[in-house]
């Protein structure tokens, strides 16, 4: 069985491209969750998706950033114009259902996408 | 808005020590999950804790979830250099900060 698929591993950009970082779920899995790593800390939270629904984007700046989870293919992390502020590393975790007390486990995360802005 | 407190934030031990590492919040949680990072790698979930007072163990880990739900700790007995690592607590959404473990040979 596959895990999450994030790709590309790293991606580089310079100030002012986009950056399209894609995630694909465990099979089965229909929750997408996306969070921001700055070196040395911990996740922040962005967004949480299911197909074809953002059910919270609490997380997610207001300006450049969008996400999608269609209902064909992987879930997409846009981020416009990209600024040097926007290099970190972005992960995508998944779940099976929306996480609740009776549910015995976390997330499954993919092994992140690495953004440089140069 | 809750929040998840991790301390210490760095810890660099010998092999053979113990270590505890604690995870609070002033927020009553369902449920508390805890993870490892390795440099490059995403978190992988050691635990999941649900009910109030609980205690997991994995072989050398021992993790309690508080009476209260508000808060948990990551017990290792006699450390060994492979537990190097980030180790994150998380509950519902959100994570703490971290907490960076290096165990020397």
């Amino acid at each position: 069985n596959a895990g999450v698929m994030q790709n590309p591993r790293h991606l580089v950009r310079r100030r002012g491209q986009e950056a399209r970082l894609r995630c694909s779920p465990m099979k089965g899995h229909s929750h997408v969750y996306w969070y921001r790593q700055l070196p040395e800390e911990g996740l922040k939270f962005m967004v949480y998706l299911q197909k074809e629904n953002i059910i919270d984007e609490s997380g997610m700046p207001k300006e450049r950033f969008s996400a999608e989870f269609p209902k064909e293919g992987p879930s997409i992390l846009r981020i416009q114009q990209v600024v040097r502020g926007d290099s970190a590393a972005y992960f995508c975790a998944s779940s099976p259902a929306a996480l609740s007390p009776v549910a015995n486990y976390g997330y499954t995360f993919g092994s992140g996408t690495r953004l440089t802005v140069v | 808005t809750q929040l998840l407190e991790q301390s210490p934030q760095f810890l660099s031990i010998q092999e053979g020590e113990n270590l505890t590492v604690y995870c609070n919040s002033s927020s009553v949680f369902s449920s508390l999950q805890w993870y490892r990072q390795e440099p490059g790698e995403g978190p992988v979930l050691l635990v999941t804790v649900v009910t109030g007072g609980e205690v997991k163990k994995l072989k050398r880990l021992t993790f309690q979830f508080g009476d209260a739900r508000k808060d948990s700790s990551l017990h290792i007995t006699a450390a060994q250099p492979g537990d190097t690592g980030l180790y994150l607590c998380g509950g519902k959404l959100i994570f703490g900060q971290g907490t960076t473990l290096q165990v020397k040979p």
